[in-house]
């Protein structure tokens, strides 16, 4: 079975752009969450799709937006870039039914700059 | 009784030795994980817990949910220099949401 993917694998914007995010779970996966990895935070929930809605949200503001697709893939964009958004974002797929395990794709490495 | 204090932070052993690593809590929870993550990817589950007192191996891990079901340990023995990384717990809240928190992870050092 592939693992999850994540594209791109690294991104370089500035700040004020927008950037989309993109996660296609394993095969059979429906639930798909997206985490932010940084040096002093550690790694932060962002917010979890299943099934096309989202089912949790983490504490970061609107410009954090998600969506999945009927195929289960899933993106994720964040408008007008801020410095400290510089980070990589992690998405997890699973099962979904509560005590299935998560399985990380390697992740997208964003640079504000 | 969201945070995960996880210790050490960090740690330099010499091939060979065993490892120890641990996680505490405020809460009770039903669940912990055990993370592995090697530069530029993402973390990779070594050891899931799913009952308090659970012993579990992995090879040279074994990890144990504490009975208080508020701490757990990881113990890597006999280690090798491909078990350089940082290690993270992790935990789900009760009720089975998919969030998981995770601990500010130890990182591995191993010197051959």
């Amino acid at each position: 079975k592939a693992g999850v993917t994540q594209t791109p694998r690294y991104l370089i914007k500035t700040r004020g752009q927008q950037v989309t995010l993109s996660c296609s779970p394993i095969s059979g996966h429906r639930s798909v969450s997206w985490y932010q990895q940084t040096p002093g935070q550690g790694l932060q929930f962002l917010f979890e799709y299943f099934s096309e809605t989202q089912r949790n949200k983490g504490n970061f503001p609107g410009r954090f937006s998600g969506r999945q697709f009927s195929n289960s893939r899933s993106e994720m964009n964040v408008s007008t870039l801020e410095l400290g958004d510089s980070a990589l974002y992690l998405c997890a797929s699973s099962g979904g039914r509560g005590l299935s395990e998560q399985f990380f794709g390697p992740g997208t490495r964003l640079t504000v700059l | 009784g969201q945070q995960l204090n996880q210790s050490p932070q960090s740690m330099f052993i010499q091939e060979g030795e065993d490892v120890s690593m641990n996680c505490t809590s405020s809460s009770i929870f039903n669940t912990w994980l055990w993370y592995k993550q090697d530069p530029g990817e993402g973390p990779v589950l070594l050891i899931a817990l799913y009952k308090a007192g659970e012993l579990t191996s992995n090879g040279r891990l074994t990890a144990q949910f504490g009975i208080t079901r508020k701490d757990s340990f990881l113990n890597i023995s006999a280690s090798i220099p491909s078990d350089v990384g940082i290690y993270f717990c992790a935990r789900r809240p009760q009720g089975g949401s998919e969030k998981l928190v995770f601990g500010k992870g130890t990182k591995l050092t191993v010197n051959p």
